[in-house]
């Protein structure tokens, strides 16, 4: 199978304490994206990669998260010092984008399974 | 504010049926629109898309219509499935400006019962 993955695909952890997630994109897909999705809620965007630069960054996207793609495949997001209020499901997105002729994207969003955080 | 709408957080259609799920927007920027399925425990599976110069875009059972003026989507399911229960997501982005991140609407869970 050669879709996106994400490790853990669960992670419990105590409030304060530091986590990272892992994603593993579609192969040779430029762009990397991370959404937040809680109860009853859409996903919510939170950060995305083209290649190794990080272009955009939500508000949502406080200074206890850092995110990094450090050679352009796959991707890490870090949560320090967590709150009970960054449980939530964490889902990674790739696509292929064409960047030639002003920067639109031209390819569909493909997203892991996630990483359900729980912070007690 | 919230820019991609559902209003219906859930449906029951008999299998067989048509099932529509409806979505509206609120920026007139977005020019590019996506249905995604998604079941528990796992993420959201991508569907069909369509962009603005279009009004309709069909595969399979699953079609999309487009109402620019309305600011208005749709997604139409027919036949309905068992297995086509879950819930299902409107997104949406202003693709033709470079920005890509998709804004999400909250979803409508679809029951189809046998």
């Amino acid at each position: 199978d050669t879709g996106v993955s994400q490790n853990p695909r669960h992670k419990i952890t105590k409030r304060g304490q530091n986590v990272t997630f892992r994603c593993d994109p579609i192969s040779e897909h430029n762009r990397l994206y991370w959404y937040r999705q809680t109860l009853g809620q859409g996903p919510e965007f939170l950060t995305y990669f083209q290649n190794e630069a990080q272009l955009e960054k939500s508000r949502l996207l406080s200074d206890r998260f850092s995110a990094e793609r450090p050679k352009g495949s796959f991707s890490t997001l870090e949560i320090q010092r967590t709150e009970q209020g960054d449980s939530a499901m964490y889902l990674c997105a790739s696509s292929s984008t064409d960047i030639s002729g002003g920067g639109s994207s031209t390819d569909t969003q493909y997203f892991g399974p996630g990483t359900r955080l729980t912070v007690l | 504010d919230q820019q991609v709408k559902q209003n219906s957080p859930s449906l029951s259609v008999q299998e067989g049926r048509i099932s529509i799920l409806n979505c509206d927007y609120t920026n007139s920027m977005f020019d590019y629109f996506l249905w995604y399925k998604k079941y528990p425990a796992e993420g959201p599976t991508f569907l069909i898309s369509i962009s603005s110069i279009k009004d309709k875009n069909e595969d399979g059972r699953f079609t999309v219509f487009l109402n620019k003026s309305a600011k208005h989507l749709s997604l139409h399911i027919v036949p309905s499935q068992p297995g086509d229960s879950a819930v299902y997501f409107c997104a949406a982005n202003p693709r033709n400006s470079g920005n890509t991140p998709l804004v999400f609407g909250k979803g409508t869970r679809l029951s189809v019962i046998a």
